[in-house]
């Protein structure tokens, strides 16, 4: 399997609810990133998890959490949605281990789900 | 802390003429710096990134990049534009091949015929 894979592709939520997002990884990406675009802007960093375990935040609400499976699917999960939560969220995997420097393997995105909060 | 500017939220160029989306970053550390394109309702596209080496890189599409540490800006050019360029496209730039990659906020190109 080649690419990054998120699930679903368009989400429409009321404020309040919860929602989870999945993304699949090629098979040996062990970093993940998600990202949030509103629209109009550019991506914004969520979080990043290696082998299974946070490995960094950006400037999100606890309400904004996730996990990493093994089988390099990962979820992010959105609690107590607000109206400004509606956004592409983008998910990124990598082949390369977070603080390594290597010339070679960067991030694949996923084309994104499409959350929008009424 | 690492940043990204864009100038010109929209840049707006004839079929065939020359392209220029200016970028330009600050960063304590030598950086990567990448250019990605968003066509709607998709993902990011990588278009080309500066890692270590030559200054001057290719990207696909006919776009190319310079890296240029004493202006710190990673311009991004395409000699003739077609209308399939007409994108979203965002610079960014990370610490590391898999760190937190930080995004400028865009520059709409459009095309005209």
């Amino acid at each position: 399997e080649t690419g990054v894979t998120q699930s679903p592709t368009h989400l429409i939520k009321t404020r309040g609810q919860q929602v989870t997002l999945r993304c699949s990884s090629q098979s040996g990406h062990n970093t993940v990133s998600w990202y949030q675009q509103a629209l109009g802007q550019g991506p914004q960093f969520i979080f990043q998890y290696y082998r299974e375990e946070e490995n960094g935040r950006g400037n999100f609400p606890p309400r904004f959490s996730g996990l990493q499976f093994p089988n390099y699917s990962s979820e992010l999960n959105v609690n107590a949605l607000e109206l400004d939560d509606s956004a592409l969220y983008l998910c990124a995997s990598s082949l390369a281990e977070p603080g390594h420097i290597t010339s070679g393997d960067g991030y694949t995105f996923g084309s994104g789900t499409r959350l929008t909060v009424v | 802390a690492q940043s990204v500017t864009q100038l010109g939220s929209h840049v707006s160029v004839s079929e065939g003429a020359l392209v220029l989306l200016r970028c330009n970053y600050s960063s304590s550390v030598p950086p990567y710096l990448f250019w990605y394109v968003q066509y709607p309702n998709q993902g990011l596209q990588l278009l080309l990134k500066y890692t270590t080496g030559a200054t001057l890189v290719k990207g696909i599409n006919g776009f190319e990049a310079e890296f240029k540490k004493s202006e710190t800006s990673f311009h991004l050019t395409k000699p003739s534009a077609h209308m399939s360029d007409a994108a979203e496209y965002f610079c960014a730039v990370s610490w590391s091949s898999a760190s937190k990659i930080i995004f400028g906020s865009g520059t709409r190109l459009s095309i005209r015929p």
